[in-house]
């Protein structure tokens, strides 16, 4: 079973700045199967990035995907009031099967 | 749009059943399975499967021997059932529309709580 590993915990920015959230998984996986999302309090999470790099629908373009292989990377260009939030990392196996990274949250400093 | 609905709260040992409806789009599609994510109160997401319009399903494996998934095509519906339930199964429940690497379309979510 691949794990996901993301880091940091916690990261405290302020509006305006740049935001760099890390993905590490356990074994080589495909970037075609990595994808990010966000989840506000209260609410069911919002999917981000497909496919290591693909914004989805309606994502604004501050958000962007990257990586290869094992270490994948969440980049927020210039933080919103919004984007405050926590982020999972999640893959999707060969042995179909879905895997979440445990989170990183995203708080105002 | 996906909708959860079933009872918020489980006896220990019974089972736990949600019905996940699906509106807008037909659940027949080859290009989707449908699953289920939960997510324990103020932890992270843990996916518990899908299934195929066809009926195939792919269960996760700490899960497996404890969940079904099936679907009823006529009325855009598919369904969770976990037995033998404890208080570590007390969590928020999500279906979702898993479309190749991601999931893009979740319900809203429902807590279902396990207590005596």
């Amino acid at each position: 079973e691949i794990v996901l590993t993301q880091s940091p915990g916690t990261l405290s920015l302020s509006p305006g700045e740049r935001a760099t959230l890390s993905c590490r998984a356990s074994q080589s996986i495909s970037s075609s199967f990595l994808a990010w999302y966000q989840q506000r309090p209260g609410q069911a999470p919002r999917l981000l990035i497909y496919g290591a790099s693909n914004r989805a629908t309606g994502i604004p373009d501050r958000f962007s995907g990257s990586g290869s292989g094992t270490d994948f990377t969440l980049t927020i260009s210039r933080l919103e009031p919004e984007d405050f939030a926590v982020y999972y990392c999640q893959q999707y196996g060969r042995s179909l099967m879905y895997t979440f990274g445990q989170g990183t949250k995203l708080e105002i400093k | 749009q996906l909708q959860e609905s079933g009872p918020g709260l489980v006896k220990p040992s019974e089972t736990l059943s949600l019905t996940c409806t699906v509106s807008g789009g037909s659940i027949s599609s080859s290009s989707y399975h449908w699953g289920w994510i939960r997510q324990p109160p103020g932890k992270g997401l843990e996916w518990i499967g899908f299934i195929y319009y066809s009926g195939s399903t792919y269960y996760n494996p700490s899960l497996r021997s404890r969940v079904t998934i099936s679907v009823d095509t006529s009325k855009s519906q598919f369904s969770l059932k976990l037995n033998s339930v404890t208080a570590a199964d007390t969590a928020v429940y999500y279906c979702g529309r898993h479309y190749g690497s991601g999931i893009d379309y979740w319900g809203q979510g429902t807590l279902v709580t396990v207590s005596s």
